[in-house]
């Protein structure tokens, strides 16, 4: 079955420390891979995607991702967090048969000041 | 705002009842998605429509939900004979080609 998977539920990092939040994916052939970002009482919000091209992609709020193909990965990154980055982040993956969204199931990022 | 609009926000309903949620793409949109959230899950893919044609339901889908989108603009999701675990989050979502998905703030629903 594909899927995904973000393997820590929090993450907490000082304020103006790099961060990192991890996706790994399960999906057939050669998939879109997203992040989006939910803020409280707001909806989703597209931070970036990779399609194709270079591995680093990069996107909104200084947020960049990594993709790797050997590993299946598609870890978030930041080098300097804000206070106001704290949110719950989600990765999700579309094969491109479908183009059908598959979700992890969250990672809630708390940047202490 | 010309983003992704739901309605209601909230909605409580007695159990059995039938329920209507409503959403407005934005305008150039010719894809819109329904999803579901349950707290501590991502959302849950439910069904997509490509202008006016539903071209795909999820299996989580039984037959007390449906969902239209008339002449290719806002759509509609019925859910009838309310359960306690259709309480969820419904977001709507709506893209042009296979860009980026913009989505709703959600329709809170509560089942007592």
């Amino acid at each position: 079955a594909q899927s995904v998977a973000q393997p820590e539920d929090q993450v907490n990092v000082a304020e103006g420390n790099p961060l990192t939040v991890k996706c790994t994916y399960s999906v057939s052939g050669n998939p879109y891979l997203f992040w989006y970002v939910q803020y409280p009482n707001r909806g989703l919000q597209f931070l970036l995607k990779y399609i194709t091209g270079d591995n680093l992609v990069k996107g909104s709020y200084g947020f960049e991702a990594e993709f790797n193909k050997s590993q299946t990965s598609f870890h978030l990154k930041k080098p300097s967090a804000l206070v106001s980055d704290s949110a719950l982040y989600f990765c999700a993956v579309t094969p491109q048969s479908n183009y059908q969204l598959i979700w992890g199931a969250g990672t809630k990022l708390i940047i202490k000041p | 705002d010309t983003g992704v609009s739901q309605n209601p926000r909230h909605k409580i309903t007695k159990r059995g009842q039938n329920v209507t949620f409503r959403c407005d793409p934005i305008s150039e949109h010719n894809r819109l998605y329904w999803y579901r959230q349950t707290l501590g899950q991502g959302p849950e893919f439910l069904t997509y429509f490509q202008n006016e044609a539903q071209l795909e339901k999820s299996r989580l889908l039984s037959d007390r939900f449906s969902a239209e989108r008339p002449k290719g603009s806002f759509s509609t999701l019925e859910i009838q004979r309310t359960e306690q675990g259709d309480s969820a989050m419904y977001l709507c979502a709506s893209e042009q080609g296979y860009t980026e998905a913009f989505f709703g703030q959600g329709t809170r629903l509560t089942v007592v």
